[in-house]
């Protein structure tokens, strides 16, 4: 199974900050990598797909790199409706596989 | 607007059955893979199973496989879960989510289902 590894596991900011994840593949995923944003008592929504393609109706301000085994989700000025947990996943093979997920709280 | 609404959770004993149930609308449910992926208290997302369009195709994470089994009906828009012999590590919350290339793009509200005596 490919094991995927997120850093930090949470974080502290501001509203306004630049904020970057990144996630670790265990092997190489091309770029078969998809990012999350998941609140607590709601659906995950899906932010980034294919590493770098931006869902529809996600804010410009979230982007994602990479390929290989690392990858980055950038926001790059948080929002105070940004306050969430972020998961990496693979869709390289199956099973699929999250990250650990990194939570990002206001400082 | 797309719509998945879990349902069937609840509470269950160890070694007990449960089913969830997966209403889909305003999507044309037929020509999505589907799957299930759950959250365990204070835990992430886990992918729990997959179907394929027209149901030929299944495939398991390692830890539910002999155990549970995913179905749909398409003429129905419902996708299906059939939990058996549930052990205490199954309690989670369940979502069902369509899959597009291995992402998934529609989520449901999901199901809470505690396994404990």
């Amino acid at each position: 199974d490919v094991q995927m590894t997120q850093s930090p596991s949470s974080l502290s900011t501001f509203v306004g900050d630049r904020v970057t994840i990144t996630c670790r593949a265990s092997q190489s995923i091309s770029r078969h990598l998809n990012w999350y944003q998941h609140k607590p008592g709601k659906a995950p929504k899906l932010l980034i797909y294919a590493a770098s393609s931006l869902q529809s109706g996600v804010p410009s301000r979230f982007s994602g790199s990479g390929s290989g085994t690392d990858f980055t989700l950038t926001i790059s000025s948080l929002q105070p409706e940004d306050f969430a947990t972020y998961y990496c996943q693979q869709s390289y093979s199956i099973p699929w596989t999250f990250g650990q997920g990194t939570k990002v709280e206001v400082k | 607007e797309v719509q998945l609404v879990e349902s069937g959770g609840g509470l269950v004993q160890p070694r007990g059955s449960l089913r969830l149930s997966c209403a889909a609308s305003g999507i044309t449910f037929s020509n999505f893979w589907m799957s299930w992926v759950r959250q365990a208290p204070g835990k992430g997302l886990e992918w729990v199973a997959n179907i394929k369009q027209d149901g030929s195709e299944k495939n398991y994470v390692d830890s539910v496989k002999g155990r549970f089994t995913i179905s749909r009906d398409n003429a129905g828009n419902s996708l299906y879960l059939q939990m058996n012999s549930l052990r205490a590590d199954d309690t989670a919350v369940y979502y069902c989510a369509s899959n597009s290339y291995g992402y998934f793009v529609y989520w449901g509200q999901g199901a809470l289902v505690t396994v404990s005596s």
